[in-house]
């Protein structure tokens, strides 16, 4: 396993469609986090899983936007009906499950381009 | 969860020069921080994951304290280099929520 993998790398769409983008973590790790980049500004956070189970997605920016992970292993992150304003980089990272000592792995993210 | 604070947005300092920035969160219910370098068209890479406070960690020319009582780390490049822009992220909880950044630019 050489660390977290995203695909697509590039995603161009046209206004309206739907996108579904891939994450597969290092296997090892429980956790699984998506963000979002937009030019100039930090990741910002959207949702994390740890195996299964979505903790947290109170950041998800709409009701657009979903993720899953079914098996504790890949997950997916699916925006509906995309906006101009959805073009970002996607970011997905993996850890252990307790990030107290360890640090999160990043994929190469996602860019997305709507059009 | 909690909000992350980073300042300055961004710095621009000359090649030799030494810096700090600052990462800022709330002082309860601390839990970890971490503090991240990420250069153009690369993924995040860490630099350090401090969770004492009083931690002090050192790579290099670039080293960080951590302050949880007053919800401070700073980070310190030591004679900046070219190679040393990037953008700095740190990122507490552990929900790995991230600051928005620091975008330092080393001018030759």
């Amino acid at each position: 396993d050489t660390g977290v993998s995203q695909d697509p790398r590039h995603k161009i769409t046209k206004r309206g469609q739907n996108v579904t983008f891939r994450c597969d973590p290092i296997s090892e790790h429980n956790r699984l986090y998506w963000y979002r980049q937009t030019l100039g500004q930090g990741p910002e956070f959207l949702t994390y899983f740890q195996n299964e189970a979505q903790l947290e997605k109170s950041r998800l920016l709409s009701d657009r936007f979903s993720a899953e992970r079914p098996k504790g292993s890949f997950s997916t992150l699916e925006i509906q009906r995309t906006e101009q304003g959805d073009s970002a980089m996607y970011l997905c990272a993996s850890s252990l499950v307790s990030p107290r000592d360890t640090e999160a792995f990043f994929g190469q993210g996602t860019r997305l381009t709507v059009v | 969860i909690l909000n992350v604070e980073q300042s300055p947005q961004s710095l621009h300092v000359q090649e030799g020069d030494s810096t700090n920035f600052t990462c800022s969160f709330p002082s309860s219910n601390f839990y970890a921080l971490h503090w991240y370098r990420w250069e153009t068209a690369k993924s995040p890479e860490a630099l350090f994951v401090m969770t004492l406070n009083g931690d002090e960690k050192k790579k290099g020319r670039i080293s960080a304290t951590l302050n949880t009582k007053e919800g401070y780390s700073y980070l310190y490049i030591k004679g900046s280099q070219p190679e040393d822009s990037a953008t700095y992220l740190c990122a507490f909880t552990q929900n790995f929520v991230f600051g928005p950044g620091t975008r330092l630019s080393v001018l030759p």
